[in-house]
């Protein structure tokens, strides 16, 4: 199975300032033959179910704020809110869909400094 | 608009089953791969099951042999059959709609079974 490790676990940003979650796969999940990252990051509020913002670690989901960008390729990826918002407050998670089973990140718990 | 809606969870003793449906509006289910992902209380997520389009299969080793996926065309839903339930499964379990490429584009908002005597 393809591990993914997120770091850091918690992260305390201000108002205004960039948020930076990185993800780590155990193992390349770019698809060679469309030059694709099976990567995707969520974002869940307490109480709900997760949301998706961003798939093949870049394409920002359809109303998702500009603000949040993912980017990396191969084993490396990172999530970044570019000025963080009251309502950014979640916990976030890096996904893979590169093979079965499709694996999780730990999660990356972002809260206001 | 597309609606997950899932039901049948609760308070079962140890080695009892249940049965999680996922009622699904706005998309058929059998033209889509569909999963049940799972989340224990105060931890990540956790990929359980997947029935593809066409049919086919596949479970995370910790429920393989105890849980089944299954769809109902008829009624546009998808079941989750569990077994020989442990404490170790008391978790939320959601149903989510799968793009061809594998991210979860929908959710359900879960319901919660919780192993336990």
């Amino acid at each position: 199975d393809i591990v993914m490790t997120q770091s850091p676990d918690s992260l305390a940003v201000s108002l205004g300032e960039r948020a930076t979650i990185n993800c780590k796969s155990s193992q390349s999940i770019l698809y060679s033959s469309s030059n694709r990252n099976y990567l995707a990051w969520y974002q869940q509020k307490p109480g709900q179910p997760p949301k998706l913002l961003i798939y093949w670690a870049s394409i920002r989901e359809s109303g998702v704020p500009d603000r949040f960008s993912g980017s990396g390729s191969g084993t490396d990826f990172t999530l970044t809110i570019s000025s963080l918002q009251a309502e950014d407050v979640a916990v976030y998670y890096c996904h893979q869909s590169y093979s079965t089973p499709d694996t999780f990140g730990q999660g990356t718990k972002l809260e206001i400094k | 608009e597309v609606q997950l809606v899932e039901s049948g969870g609760g308070l079962i003793q140890p080695g009892g089953s249940l049965r999680l449906s996922c009622a699904a509006s706005g998309f058929t289910v059998s033209s889509n791969y569909m999963s049940w992902v799972r989340q224990a209380p105060g931890k990540g997520l956790e990929w359980v099951s997947v029935i593809y389009s066409g049919g086919s299969t596949y479970y995370a080793d910790s429920v393989k042999g105890r849980f089944t996926i299954s769809r109902d065309n008829s009624k546009n839903t998808l079941y989750l059959q569990m077994n020989s339930l442990r404490a170790e499964d008391t978790a939320v379990y959601y149903c989510a709609r799968g793009h061809s490429s594998g991210w979860y584009e929908d959710w359900g908002q879960g319901t919660l079974v919780t192993v336990s005597s």
